[in-house]
C-alpha cells in the first residue's frame, strides 16, 4: 500500500528556514516524480515543484513564487522526500502536501502546516 | 505559463441531481488534465485523469470530457458524499490547479 506521511511543519519567523519531510513507502521513491503542493489557508492548491525520477535525471523545477528559496531532494536510502524553505515569508504560510505525480497526483500525503510569523 | 480557470466557483445542488463543472486553460493542453476532489481538512482525491480517463475505485458517476483548451466534469447524479470542491489540474507544461469549484447542498 502506497502511504505518504509529512512532518516538519512548524511556526517560524520570517526569514527563517525549515525542512519539510515526506516518508514514503509502498513504492520505489527513486523511480517516481514526487511534487510538493501546498493551500494557504481557505485558499485553491498551488504546485510548489517536483523532482524527477532517478532515471530521468533527478531533476527539480518550481513554480515562481519559490524559486530560488525552496529545495527539493530525496535521502540517499531513498525513502524521504524534503522540502527545503529558506527565507520565509508570510506568503509562504500553508498545508504542504507532497504528493507522487505521473501528471496527475495519485497519491497525496495528510499534509503538515508551515506557519510564518513573527 | 498556463492558466486554469473552473466555473462556476461555487455552485448549490441536490442529491441526485446531474453536476457540470467547466475548465478552461490558457493555452491547449491536449488532454493533460486531471480533476480533484477535496473534503475539508483532507488531502485532495484523484478523480480523472487524462481528461477521460476514470481513477480506480472512483465511481462510474463521475466522467470527464474535452481536449485542448475546454474540459468538463460530470457527475451524473449527485450523491450526499460528493459535496466538497473540486479541482482541476493541467500538467502539460509543470502544474497548475484551477481556482475550484464548491459543491453545496442546496
Amino acid at each position: 500500500e502506497v502511504q505518504l506521511v509529512e512532518s516538519g511543519g512548524a511556526l517560524v519567523k520570517p526569514g527563517g528556514s525549515l525542512r519539510l519531510s515526506c516518508a514514503t513507502s509502498g513504492f520505489s521513491l527513486s523511480d517516481a516524480w514526487m511534487s510538493w503542493v501546498r493551500q494557504a489557508p481557505g485558499k485553491g492548491l498551488e504546485w510548489v515543484g517536483h523532482i524527477k525520477s532517478k532515471s530521468d535525471g533527478e531533476t527539480t523545477d518550481y513554480a515562481a513564487p519559490v524559486k530560488g528559496r525552496f529545495t527539493i531532494s530525496r535521502d540517499v536510502s531513498g525513502t524521504t522526500l524534503y522540502l527545503q524553505m529558506n527565507s520565509l515569508k508570510s506568503e509562504d504560510i500553508a498545508v504542504y502536501y507532497c504528493a507522487r505525480s505521473s501528471g496527475s497526483f495519485d497519491y497525496w500525503g495528510l499534509g503538515t502546516l508551515v506557519t510564518v510569523s513573527s | 505559463d498556463i492558466q486554469m480557470t473552473q466555473s462556476p466557483s461555487t455552485l448549490s445542488a441536490s442529491v441526485g441531481d446531474r453536476v457540470t463543472i467547466t475548465c478552461r486553460a490558457s493555452q491547449s493542453i491536449s488532454r493533460w488534465l486531471a480533476w480533484y476532489q477535496q473534503k475539508p481538512g483532507k488531502a485532495p482525491k484523484l478523480l480523472i485523469y487524462l481528461a477521460s480517463s476514470l481513477e480506480t475505485g472512483v465511481p462510474s458517476r463521475f466522467s470527464g470530457s474535452g481536449s485542448g483548451t475546454e474540459f468538463t466534469l460530470t457527475i451524473s447524479s449527485l450523491q450526499p458524499d460528493d459535496f466538497g470542491t473540486y479541482y482541476c489540474q493541467q500538467y502539460s507544461r509543470y502544474a497548475t490547479f484551477g481556482q475550484g469549484t464548491k459543491v453545496e447542498n442546496k
